[in-house]
């Protein structure tokens, strides 16, 4: 199958502070792109949708000021958790699909810790 | 969006075939039908999807029913690295989005 790699696999910040997860398909072209976050024993929530060169499309509920979202290569999406909360602590999960295919193809995730 | 219904544990034999269900009543004429898992502090892994026929990969083999409102997930020969969550999940036909449930959690004894 494709590989997803993610950026940091771990991070622990501080409060206020902002972090930046790095997303990369490493042997496919991601036309979309998709963020996910996994609160302990839970299942994952899918957090928006983006398609490369556009703005993302977030879920109801999730802030998009507060995470941001960039999509500027058919391999590489960022998401960056600004003004972090220990609310924010979760395992934020990334995946990518190329142009028609059904399947997508999803990174090992980063578990983020705000102190 | 249509909804699955997954039993929240299933426990198999090594070495034996594990099936796993799912209901999907609500399901329309287009909407794909995808199975994920995930091990534990790990992303998803892709393990098959169909629209209507059976279909079988290296990994597993997927039987959806004539009416389409239920599927199986059948892992011929369950070993103790398929221990893991396996998610059921409809993708619309016209939408990139894959919405979890709660899945099935298996546990595999040697």
């Amino acid at each position: 199958g494709a590989v997803v790699s993610q950026h940091p696999s771990w991070v622990i910040c501080k409060s206020g502070t902002s972090v930046k997860i790095e997303c990369r398909s490493l042997d496919f072209q991601a036309t979309t792109m998709f963020w996910y976050r996994q609160f302990p024993k839970q299942s994952l929530m899918l957090m928006a949708t983006s398609n490369e060169g556009s703005k993302a499309t977030y879920e109801q509920g999730v802030e998009k000021d507060k995470f941001l979202i960039n999509h500027a290569s058919l391999t590489l999406s960022t998401l960056t958790v600004t003004s972090a909360h220990p609310e924010d602590s979760s395992f934020y999960i990334c995946s990518g699909k190329a142009g028609a295919v059904r399947e997508q193809y999803f990174g090992p995730g980063t578990r983020l810790t705000v102190t | 969006d249509a909804k699955t219904t997954q039993p929240n544990s299933m426990e198999s034999n090594e070495e034996e075939p594990v099936h796993l269900p799912c209901n999907h009543s609500t399901i329309s004429g287009t909407d794909y039908i995808h199975w994920y898992r995930q091990l534990p502090s790990q992303g998803p892994e892709y393990v098959i999807h169909g629209l209507t026929s059976n279909v079988n990969n290296r990994m597993a083999s997927l039987a959806i029913a004539e009416d389409r409102k239920s599927s199986t997930l059948i892992l011929h020969r369950a070993t103790l690295r398929d221990a893991a969550v396996y998610y059921c999940i409809l993708q619309l036909y016209n939408n990139n989005d894959m919405r979890f449930g709660a899945g099935t959690r298996l546990t595999v004894k040697p």
